[in-house]
């Protein structure tokens, strides 16, 4: 067990529509990073925040958006979904960004039909 | 970001050594050498970093080249829980913004 917890765990839904998944990082680490891994593209950075504040993007769709909240979770919300969407979508968490190892939740599987 | 080949896959046996291997021939003098792996439906994990000299964790142990343009990766005594794909990535000033991952080396494991 990492110490990152992410729901849903599954979420499948339909085209066009909206999702938001959550991610609590561990306790005390204050960087949170989104990843999305699918069949054919691997694992994709696509977004960093660090204490409340976006520090690095990455390949971050317009119909993607995230933030980090006061409390330090993060909520990830994908929106005109695609069949492409469909996905695993990893959050982690490091105490802060320059510390060399990151921990990952168990994913967030979704499922665009 | 400075570029990792490394090989698709590999298999081992149980109870033996494994050395993944990893080429970064244009890394920088600033680039630490991580080394991540993600067992099947999980997150990846975190195994070892290091800049020059050789590090040793309870995971494994991360053997540099002299001129530091590769790594190996070396799992003492393989078991069936180390089957997993193994990712090789470079970080500049040891800092973990934007971890880029790449394609990484698929270990097999057999009993």
């Amino acid at each position: 067990d990492s110490g990152v917890t992410q729901t849903p765990k599954h979420l499948i839904t339909a085209t066009g529509q909206r999702v938001t998944l959550r991610c609590s990082p561990r306790s005390g680490d204050l960087s949170v990073y989104w990843y999305q891994q699918s069949l054919d593209q691997g694992l994709q950075f696509l977004i960093q925040y660090y204490n409340g504040e976006e520090r690095a993007k990455g390949n971050i769709l317009e119909r993607f958006s995230a933030q980090q909240f006061p409390d330090l979770h993060s909520e990830l919300n994908l929106s005109s979904l695609e069949l492409g969407d469909s996905a695993l979508y990893f959050c982690a968490s490091s105490v802060h960004p320059a510390s060399g190892e990151l921990f990952f939740g168990e994913g967030s599987r979704l499922t665009v039909l | 970001d400075a570029k990792t080949t490394q090989p698709n896959s590999m298999e081992s046996n149980e109870e033996e050594p494994v050395h993944l291997p990893c080429n970064h021939s244009t890394i920088s003098g600033t680039d630490y050498i991580h080394w991540y792996r993600q067992l099947p439906s999980q997150g990846p994990e975190y195994v070892i970093h290091g800049l020059t000299s050789n590090v040793n964790n309870r995971m494994a142990s991360l053997a540099i080249a002299e001129d530091r343009k590769s790594s190996t990766l070396i799992l003492h005594r393989a078991t069936l829980r180390d089957a997993a794909v193994y990712y090789c990535i470079l970080l500049r000033s040891y800092n973990t913004d934007k971890l880029i991952f790449g394609t990484g080396t698929r270990l097999q494991v057999f009993p």
